[in-house]
């Protein structure tokens, strides 16, 4: 596509429920992530796809935390039994192998009641 | 490892005026230098980033920044603001031979009429 798309836009969850975050990269790029943008805070690395490579998780909060990306495009981060404290922006970027900074998607916005 | 420094967290200015956004970074290899704009409820838009050659950058909507490798610096400025220019901006960074983004906390500019 012609931008990194991210569903859904915003998502109120109560406390405990499971949620999924979607994130479509543009097309043809290699390098997928996800960030965690909390009210007042900056942006909190959470982990980084690149091709068929291990990803690198270094930056998940918690095992109620994972993410998946299949055939090497789409990705969803999961967080099972949420807590308040995760709610936040969750940002999704994309990149060439090899490239120079990331383009965004929009984010979703994730609160937990 | 590296890190990002902005040093002001908030910046107001009066429209037309000047305005400089203070970046520091901190790395023990080569890096790359990167500044976003995130308007409300949007994802970060790339405004200019500097990967070698001339240490004055140029972006889009009229910004511009300077590397200076002595100072581990990488300011933003415009000589004259608008409204519309009202946003949060983050610094950020990437190692030459890494692909992870390290954000700054933001700085969120104000320009008022």
């Amino acid at each position: 596509g012609a931008g990194v798309s991210q569903s859904p836009s915003n998502k109120v969850t109560e406390k405990g429920k499971d949620v999924e975050l979607r994130c479509d990269p543009i097309s043809g790029h290699t390098a997928l992530y996800w960030y965690r943008q909390s009210l007042g805070q900056g942006l909190e690395f959470l982990i980084y796809f690149q091709g068929n490579s291990a990803p690198d998780k270094s930056g998940l909060p918690s095992d109620r935390f994972s993410a998946e990306r299949t055939g090497g495009s789409v990705s969803t981060l999961t967080i099972q039994r949420t807590q308040q404290e995760d709610s936040a922006v969750y940002l999704c970027a994309s990149s060439q192998s090899g490239g120079y900074g990331y383009t965004f998607g929009s984010g979703t916005r994730l609160t937990v009641v | 490892a590296q890190s990002v420094t902005q040093l002001d967290s908030q910046v107001p200015v009066f429209e037309e005026a000047p305005v400089e956004l203070r970046c520091n970074y901190s790395s023990s290899v080569s890096v790359y230098l990167f500044w976003y704009v995130q308007y409300p409820n949007q994802g970060l838009q790339l405004l200019l980033k500097y990967l070698s050659g001339s240490t004055l950058v140029k972006g889009i909507n009229g910004f511009e920044a300077e590397f200076n490798k002595s100072q581990t610096s990488f300011h933003l400025r415009k000589p004259s603001v608008h409204i519309s220019d009202t946003a949060e901006y983050f610094c950020a960074s990437q190692e030459t031979s890494g692909s992870r983004l390290t954000f700054g906390e933001g700085t969120q500019l104000t320009v008022n009429p």
